[in-house]
């Protein structure tokens, strides 16, 4: 029980390259979350997806795109890096009760 | 929507004292306040969390406690250990389908032994 896995661990991006961070969970979660952490901002919340089928916006959409492929996974995609998109990316998945999110490891990206 | 405030941003403290951490929240409606710990590089994990409808939940050396009136929460680390030393983040949520949770931002801690 691999439990949530992401993919890259790092990345470097040149500013208007695209990528898509990949995260997948074998907890049979049904809603599934990108966070980005940045000093002394907390965790923010991205995109998530409650349910297989649907995804909605978080706290900080702009610039990024979400794909809900199946239950077990759930791509961010950053269409034209910016440096404001430096950070560290989390991927989340939870069941509806307990409440408990499981986070993947992190994918730190630096956009130069 | 919701905004969740954490204070304070560091705290020290000696080896066996007590750390209080306490977070504020301005959604009434929410009703699930969990608060997990992130060592340095990895990834956050649950150590407690309370629902709206308990005023206090206790594990081991760690506690909890909500006032649903005043719309605050805190943590309570008692006998602190050099392994406590991390960051710390509360968050805020209406539960249910999405469960999208509010997080503050942080409380660095560290114990000095």
């Amino acid at each position: 029980n691999a439990g949530v896995t992401q993919t890259p661990k790092f990345q470097v991006l040149k500013t208007g390259q695209s990528m898509t961070l990949q995260c997948a969970q074998d907890m049979n979660h049904n809603s599934m979350y990108w966070y980005r952490q940045d000093p002394g901002m907390g965790l923010r919340l991205i995109y998530y997806s409650a349910s297989e089928g649907t995804t909605d916006k978080g706290e900080v959409p702009n610039g990024y795109n979400v794909s809900r492929l199946n239950k077990r996974e759930f791509s961010l995609r950053l269409e034209s890096a910016a440096p404001s998109q430096t950070s560290v990316y989390f991927c989340a998945s939870t069941t509806s009760s307990p409440y408990e999110q499981y986070f993947g490891p992190g994918t730190r990206l630096t956009v130069t | 929507g919701e905004n969740v405030e954490q204070h304070p941003s560091t705290l020290s403290v000696q080896e066996g004292d007590s750390a209080v951490i306490k977070c504020t929240y301005s959604d009434s409606a929410s009703n699930y306040f969990p608060w997990y710990k992130q060592e340095l590089g990895k990834r956050p994990q649950l150590i407690i969390d309370i629902r709206s409808n308990v005023g206090e939940k206790k594990d081991q050396r760690i506690a909890v406690t909500l006032n649903k009136t005043a719309k605050h929460f805190s943590l309570h680390i008692t006998e602190t250990q050099p392994e406590d030393s991390a960051v710390y983040f509360c968050a805020a949520s209406r539960g249910g389908g999405g469960n999208k949770l509010v997080f503050g931002a942080g409380t660095i801690l560290r114990v000095k032994s």
